[in-house]
């Protein structure tokens, strides 16, 4: 079965910093991993996608994300958070084959100025 | 047109109504589906449909009864709901099952509460 921990249910980072969101997943064949955020009031909007081509994933708003195999986790990281980054950020696995995603609980990012 | 367009935004209704959510896709994407997301909670998925048959149904109480008329429609049709199915209700489209990279098209929501 396939599963998603975020560690982490809030981050907070200052202004400029960098933003790092942990995920790890638990799948039995290859997955599909996604970020998504979601803004107050809004529904959820797809940042990044690995497929099993490279495994550093670039997404908007300069945010990226690796996928190691190893170490099962999909980390999405930004150099230089903006005050607009602030909002619940949710990593997901899509078993290849499949169409059930599965979400993680989310993290959400604070962002100080 | 947006993508993918939820009403009614909010809801408000008593245990004993019946109402209804409707969501519809404006992007020619053959699966819908209607996820369910409390606070403090993973979103869980609760219904999928693949070119108008339902091919997920996960383990949802019949209180939620699904209706999907056609592959751009999609409508979530609630009675007798408890306090506790309080929640926002989110409805996405994906291309299509076959071959899915799995890329979900979200609506904004319809954010129930039950008296």
């Amino acid at each position: 079965a396939q599963s998603v921990t975020q560690l982490g249910s809030h981050v907070s980072v200052s202004e400029g910093a960098l933003v790092l969101l942990r995920c790890n997943y638990s799948s039995s064949v290859p997955p599909y991993l996604f970020w998504y955020v979601q803004y107050p009031n809004q529904g959820l909007q797809l940042l990044l996608k690995y497929t099993s081509a490279a495994t550093l994933v670039k997404g908007i708003n300069g945010f990226e994300a690796e996928f190691k195999k190893s170490e099962t986790s999909f980390h999405l990281t930004k150099p230089s958070a903006h005050m607009s980054d602030a909002a619940e950020y949710f990593c997901a696995v899509l078993n290849t084959g499949g169409f059930k995603t599965i979400f993680g609980a989310g993290t959400r990012l604070f962002v100080k100025a | 047109e947006t993508g993918v367009t939820q009403t009614p935004r909010h809801l408000v209704m008593g245990m004993t109504n019946k109402k209804s959510l409707k969501c519809e896709q404006h992007l020619g994407h053959n699966a819908m589906y209607w996820y369910k997301q409390s606070a403090k909670k993973p979103l869980e998925l609760m219904f999928v449909y693949s070119l108008e048959e339902r091919v997920e149904n996960n383990s949802v109480p019949s209180r939620f009864s699904p209706e999907c008329p056609n592959s751009s429609h999609l409508f979530l049709h609630l009675h007798t709901l408890q306090p506790e199915d309080s929640a926002l209700y989110l409805c996405a489209s994906s291309l299509g099952l076959a071959g899915n990279t799995g890329e979900l098209f979200f609506g904004e929501g319809s954010r129930l509460t039950v008296l």
